[in-house]
């Protein structure tokens, strides 16, 4: 079983639609969670972070944790075809000092 | 603006040369990492470093090697390059278990 999984895609949504993208992972004592944008050749980039149960929101971005079902997922509201890139989910587990980096999942919007 | 850098965006190398990858950050981190990105396959780590002068083998170390001789630059080494480490190498730093930034990264083709 992989530390990280995630749906690889494609994921197509139309413009201005809610785009749910979802990952789970495999050490229950993971403690930080992280989602990553990634442009067709460029490197990732960080959109979120998450600690706590719940959700956090930040502007068009909602991450969702749930550590009891180690599940956590991001979604993306009145999504743009600037969003159009693969969304790398990276936990932090205890203990360890990398992270451990999901596959990835495409995400495509069509205009 | 905090920044990873890496010195060449783009290399062309041939079979058994010595590569030399440098990344350098100033946000003072101590953690630095070395990845690479296949199609396919990911975020696969190749080493790390928690301290000046330490190292850890990451995931695929073959064929690779490391120094980190300053807490700002972490070198990745290809002691004799061969056709297969034709990639795009992602150099990132953290501190303690926060999120990692990346580098612009390098993409390597050995011919």
């Amino acid at each position: 079983q992989k530390e990280v999984e995630q749906n690889s895609g494609p994921l197509s949504v139309p413009e201005g639609a809610i785009a749910s993208l979802n990952c789970t992972y495999s050490d229950r004592g993971s403690q930080s969670f992280f989602w990553y944008r990634q442009y067709s050749g460029k490197s990732p980039e960080l959109i979120m972070f998450i600690y706590s149960n719940g959700d956090k929101e930040d502007g068009r971005f909602t991450a969702q944790l749930n550590k009891a079902s180690q599940y956590v997922s991001l979604l993306i509201r009145d999504s743009q075809p600037s969003d159009s890139a693969t969304y790398l989910c990276a936990v932090h587990q205890t203990g360890a000092n990398n992270l451990f980096f999901g596959t990835g999942t495409r995400l495509t919007v069509i205009p | 603006d905090v920044k990873v850098t890496q010195s060449s965006r783009y290399l062309v190398k041939r079979t058994g040369e010595k590569v030399f990858l440098e990344c350098v950050q100033d946000m003072d981190h101590e953690n630095m990492f070395w990845y690479r990105q296949d199609p396919g396959l990911g975020l696969r780590l190749i080493y790390f470093s928690y301290d000046v002068k330490m190292k850890e083998k990451g995931d695929i170390p073959e064929g690779y090697s490391v120094s980190r001789e300053k807490k700002e630059r972490f070198s990745l080494i290809l002691e004799s390059a061969s056709t297969n480490q034709t990639s795009m190498y992602l150099c990132a730093s953290s501190k303690e278990s926060n999120g990692y930034t990346f580098g612009s990264g390098t993409r390597l083709t050995v011919v």
